[in-house]
């Protein structure tokens, strides 16, 4: 079974700093996804950003970007520029491929934006 | 918003009753996914229907069943509810099947069992 890790349950960073959030997972799959979803306090799951596997190059959404380290498996968010509206909790979570689409979530990162 | 409508948003019951949530998916997504989000457990995926058929089963009890509709809504039956059951139950919506699909998620239902 897949699992997730997520070593930091809080941090916290001053507005239009640069903060990174951990996260870790195990699996003997080889092709699979890997995601982040932001939870504000409306709790509303929100997704951030999106790593495919067999891609190298790391995916980047505008501030939000992932360093993928497929052999490591790690999968760790950076957030650039941090704003106000970023506070929130931030949950990393698997996916294996085709035909098991369920998301394996990890425990979340409280993630507080200090103005 | 992301499309995907429950409701209710909240439900206040007490232990040993019976509920049902119901989640209404995006447009044209044909698959239904169900999460609970609780203190001790965080996030779990419980269910996928694809097209009214279920399609994948996690770590759901056995006291909670879920069905998918003709018109593609879902519910999700918890019965004999444990204080333990309280928790915030999300419903997520893709266009189909594999992981390219972006799963949307709806605003969940919180319940709470007294």
């Amino acid at each position: 079974a897949q699992t997730v890790t997520q070593s930091q349950p809080e941090m916290s960073v001053q507005e239009a700093e640069t903060v990174t959030l951990s996260c870790t997972y195990d699996t003997s799959e080889n092709n699979y996804y890997l995601f982040w979803y932001k939870q504000p306090p409306s709790r509303q799951m929100i997704l951030v950003i999106r790593q495919e596997a067999y891609k190298q190059q790391n995916a980047t959404e505008n501030r939000f970007s992932v360093n993928f380290q497929k052999a490591a498996k790690s999968f760790s968010l950076k957030i650039s520029d941090s704003q106000l509206g970023d506070t929130a909790m931030y949950f990393c979570a698997f996916m294996q491929d085709f035909g098991n689409e369920k998301l394996t979530f990890g425990t979340g990162t409280r993630l507080t934006i200090i103005p | 918003d992301s499309g995907v409508t429950q409701t209710p948003k909240h439900l206040i019951t007490a232990t040993g009753q019976r509920v049902t949530l119901r989640c209404s998916p995006r447009s044209g997504d044909l698959s239904v996914y169900w999460y609970q989000q609780s203190l001790d457990q965080g996030l779990q995926f419980l269910i996928q229907y694809y097209n009214g058929e279920e399609r994948a089963k996690g770590n759901i009890l056995e006291r909670f069943s879920a069905q998918q509709f003709p018109d593609l809504h879902s519910e999700l039956n918890l019965s004999s509810l444990e204080l333990g059951d309280s928790a915030l139950y999300f419903c997520a919506s893709s266009v189909g099947q594999g992981v390219r699909n972006e799963q949307f998620f709806g605003p969940g239902t919180r319940l709470t069992v007294l």
